[in-house]
């Protein structure tokens, strides 16, 4: 594709709910990431993948949340039994390999009501 | 643990302007990128510097690297108003892949 897509854009979910995010990289990037970037703060390093191995889980708050990117393509980024603390903008960024330029994605903005 | 500390967090300028975004950082580094946001919208690479001495330009923008010092700079001439953003600086570890950001700043430039 022409850049990293992700969806949805917006997503209103109840406390308690799980969600799943997705990113789409742009085609032929090996690399991709996921970050989570607060109101007025820089972006927060979750987790990243090379092709469908998760390299660097280190960033995830605890274990509700997961991801995953089965097949080296489309990622999904999984929050379980959401809490009001989980609202921000989820950012999904990806590059053509390691130690390359990341090209980040619009974002989804996640609010837990 | 790499840190990333960006100042000052607010700037509001005049027009025509020099102003300077300092950018320090707390271990050794591979890369260190600036990024610029605006509103609502994704971040959108500015520069990229890989060594020691390291100066980019575009516009009306020119970074700088300074490795010993851990320290880069991104310096603004003769402000315009379409520069009004958000930038944030990102490092990554010697040997790491993740991006480390700073706090951001918030520039504001005022006709």
């Amino acid at each position: 594709g022409a850049g990293v897509s992700q969806s949805p854009r917006y997503k209103v979910t109840k406390r308690g709910q799980d969600v799943a995010l997705r990113c789409d990289p742009i085609s032929g990037h090996v690399s991709l990431y996921w970050y989570r970037q607060a109101l007025g703060q820089g972006p927060e390093f979750l987790t990243y993948f090379n092709y469908e191995a998760q390299q660097d889980k280190s960033g995830l708050p605890n274990d509700r949340f997961s991801a995953e990117r089965p097949e080296g393509s489309i990622s999904t980024l999984t929050i379980q039994r959401t809490e009001q603390r989980d609202s921000a903008m989820y950012r999904c960024a990806s590059s053509l390999e390691q130690n390359t330029e990341a090209f980040f994605g619009q974002g989804t903005r996640l609010t837990v009501v | 643990e790499l840190k990333v500390e960006q100042n000052p967090l607010f700037l509001s300028m005049q027009e025509g302007k020099n102003y300077t975004i300092y950018c320090n950082y707390s271990t050794t580094s591979d890369r260190l990128y600036w990024y610029r946001q605006d509103p609502g919208k994704s971040l959108e690479s500015l520069f990229v510097l890989l060594s020691n001495g390291a100066v980019k330009q575009e516009g009306r923008l020119m970074a700088s690297l300074d490795t010993k010092a851990r320290l880069s700079t991104l310096h603004i001439t003769a402000a315009v108003h379409d520069l009004s953003a958000t930038y944030f600086c990102a490092v990554i570890g010697k040997g790491a892949q993740k991006l480390v950001f700073g706090q951001g700043t918030r520039l504001t430039i005022n006709p």
